[in-house]
């Protein structure tokens, strides 16, 4: 079946600006995690839904930064009011469970965002 | 708290001769480790994971690595190297969910890029 996607592919937006970012994970996973990989900076976790749990925002950079999903399956990571460092790229997984070593997580290809 | 270093930015190799990608990691709980390997413009992909079973541990194309308790190191390894094996690489750790405080998220390396010389 289909992996993760994720759109846009690109996102070149003006410093201020609100953005949004979209995730459709695979059918039927019920867990779905946001990334960010910045220039030297590696992964570093944002956010993490399970189910119809509360989110786990733990790792949202700021509150310009916020996360939906819809109906258990798709997501949105909003950014608001957009900053030259939140250029990175955005990396959307899910995985069939939630947390743990016996869940892999199935990453999307990422949106490269980029402010000017 | 968990960590993980990748203790190369960048390896190079020819094709044909073996890999070997550092990892180092430090855990308060018995960790569990994963390789994942990024080519370029692709997602992530998991290679192999260790979760306490063995401590060789047999990954996709043809990658292995080895957990080493003792000295904290989950070094991945491949006895040749292929021209599609350049892409870099993330070790990465993580504990169970709750387990001192832990979200149980997965923690990167900064990664190392491997190159392939023909």
């Amino acid at each position: 079946g289909a992996g993760v996607s994720q759109s846009p592919s690109n996102k070149v937006t003006e410093k201020g600006k609100d953005v949004e970012l979209r995730c459709d994970p695979i059918s039927g996973h019920t867990a779905l995690y946001w990334y960010r990989q910045s220039l030297g900076q590696g992964l570093e976790f944002l956010i993490y839904f399970q189910g119809n749990s509360a989110p786990d925002k733990s790792g949202l950079p700021s509150d310009r930064f916020s996360a939906e999903r819809t109906g258990g399956s798709v997501s949105t990571l909003t950014i608001q009011r957009t900053q030259q460092e939140d250029s990175a790229v955005y990396l959307c997984a899910s995985s069939l469970r939630g947390w743990g070593a016996n869940n892999e997580q199935f990453f999307g290809p990422g949106t490269r965002l980029t402010v000017l | 708290a968990q960590s993980v270093t990748q203790l190369d930015s960048h390896v190079s190799v020819s094709e044909g001769t073996p890999v070997l990608l550092r990892c180092n990691y430090s855990s308060s709980y018995s960790p569990s480790l994963f390789w994942y390997v990024q080519h370029p413009n692709k997602g992530l992909q998991l290679l192999l994971k260790y979760t306490s079973a063995a401590t060789l541990v047999k990954g996709i194309n043809g990658f292995e690595a080895e957990f080493k308790k003792s000295e904290t190191s989950f070094h991945l390894t491949k006895p040749s190297a292929h021209m599609s094996d350049a892409a870099e690489y993330f070790c990465v750790v993580t504990s169970p969910r709750g387990y001192g405080g832990s979200q149980g998220n997965l923690i990167f390396g900064k990664g190392t890029k491997l190159s392939v010389k023909p």
